[in-house]
Parts: structure tokens; sequence; C-alpha cells
């Protein structure tokens, strides 16, 4: 499979707790991106990377999250100290240049108890 | 904040009717995609029409996009109940060429067999 995977699918966690998603991206892309999208909204933008470089946070990006991109490869998103209100779909998404098709994975459903 | 507008936010159509859906969006753009959702799944990348395109056709799809109007339409012809999803517009902003997406809040279809 060449699109853009994503793990776990699902979790459930309990308000506290720290959660950690990963993203692959398609291999030959350089740019990565993760949304997260609501019930019934369209997905919003958190942060992105250009290889290994994160060249932009959105001002939903809180302090208790962070991401990272150590080889330009795979991203993880952590979230610490989850709360009720990160409960949401966590999207990645990957593209080959600017201004190009963004291709999306399956997405992380968060639940926070 | 969501600068893209779809409309109208729920269809319901009989299959083989035509399916329109409008976006409309705020700033300068460099280009507008269209995605589907189905439900609860990831986004699947439909068609991507750049600022200098007026209308571009994929299969049964065709998008049109004035730039003028800061507005763009998709048209779904001939549809099948597997065309049963929720649309989005999500605009490639001229200042923040490649750096994100901004998505509307989308508009579900729903084909009746």
């Amino acid at each position: 499979d060449t699109g853009v995977s994503q793990d776990p699918r699902h979790k459930i966690t309990k308000r506290g707790q720290n959660v950690t998603f990963r993203c692959d991206p398609i291999s030959e892309h350089n740019r990565l991106y993760w949304y997260r999208q609501t019930l019934g909204q369209g997905p919003e933008f958190l942060t992105y990377f250009q290889n290994e470089a994160q060249l932009e946070k959105s001002r939903l990006l809180s302090d208790r999250f962070s991401a990272e991109r150590p080889k330009g490869s795979f991203s993880t998103l952590e979230i610490q100290r989850t709360e009720q209100g990160d409960s949401a779909m966590y999207l990645c998404a990957s593209s080959d240049g600017p201004s190009n098709e963004q291709f999306f994975g399956p997405g992380t459903r968060l639940t926070v108890l | 904040s969501q600068q893209g507008e779809e409309d109208p936010q729920a269809l319901s159509i009989q299959e083989g009717e035509n399916a329109t859906m409008n976006c409309s969006y705020k700033t300068s753009i460099n280009n507008l995609q269209w995605y589907r959702q189905n439900s609860g799944r990831g986004l699947v990348h439909l068609i991507l029409i750049r600022s200098n395109e007026r209308e571009k056709h994929s299969g049964r799809l065709r998008v049109t996009l004035d730039t003028s109007k800061k507005s763009s339409s998709l048209l779904i012809t001939a549809s099948r109940a597997a065309d049963t999803a929720s649309y989005f517009c999500a605009t490639d902003e001229w200042e923040t060429s490649g750096s994100r997406l901004t998505f509307g809040e989308g508009t579900q279809l729903t084909v009746n067999p």
C-alpha cells in the first residue's frame, strides 16, 4: 500500500493521560500535515513539516501538543494531559510540493473519557 | 477559522440525478481542492483546480472556479448510491501557500437508490 497510513486507528484514553499517534506519509512526499476534525466540521490545520523541519503551527496547537518528524519520513503527534475537548479525528496528509494535492490518511479517532 | 463555506449543508437526491455543491471563500488562492469523506473515514482527494483555471473534469465530476466571485462548484453527474458522503472544498490560500489547506464545513450528500 503506497498511501498515507496512520496508527492507531482508534484510541480511547482517560483524561490526563498522554497519547501518541503516528503517521507514515507517501514515501516520496517531503511535506507532511496534521489536521484535527470534530464531528460535523471540516478539518482544521494543526501543523506541517517540510522534510524534518516543522515550519508552521496553528494557534490551535496548545503547549500540550507536540509533533516531530525526526528523519523527514514518519511523524508523531503527542498530546499530553489529554482533556475531553481533545476528542476528535486526527488526520495526517502528505504532498510532494507546495500547492499540490494533499493525500490524507484514514485518521486516528481519539476519545477522551 | 473556516474560509470555505459550502452550500447547501445537506443535499438529498435520487440515483441518476445530478448533484451540485457550491463553495465560497474569502481570500486570494493558489488552488482549490475538493475532497470526499465517507462517514468516520479519511478524506479522498477528488480534484484540484488552480487559480488560473476555470473548469476541470474528472470522470463524472465537473468543477468550476470563478475567482472574481471567489466561488467554486462541484457537479456530480448521474449520481450513484455510492456517492453518498460528505464533500469538502479546501483552499490553498496565496498568503500561506503550501503550508495548509483551509476547509469548509462540508455538504452532506445522500443519494437514494
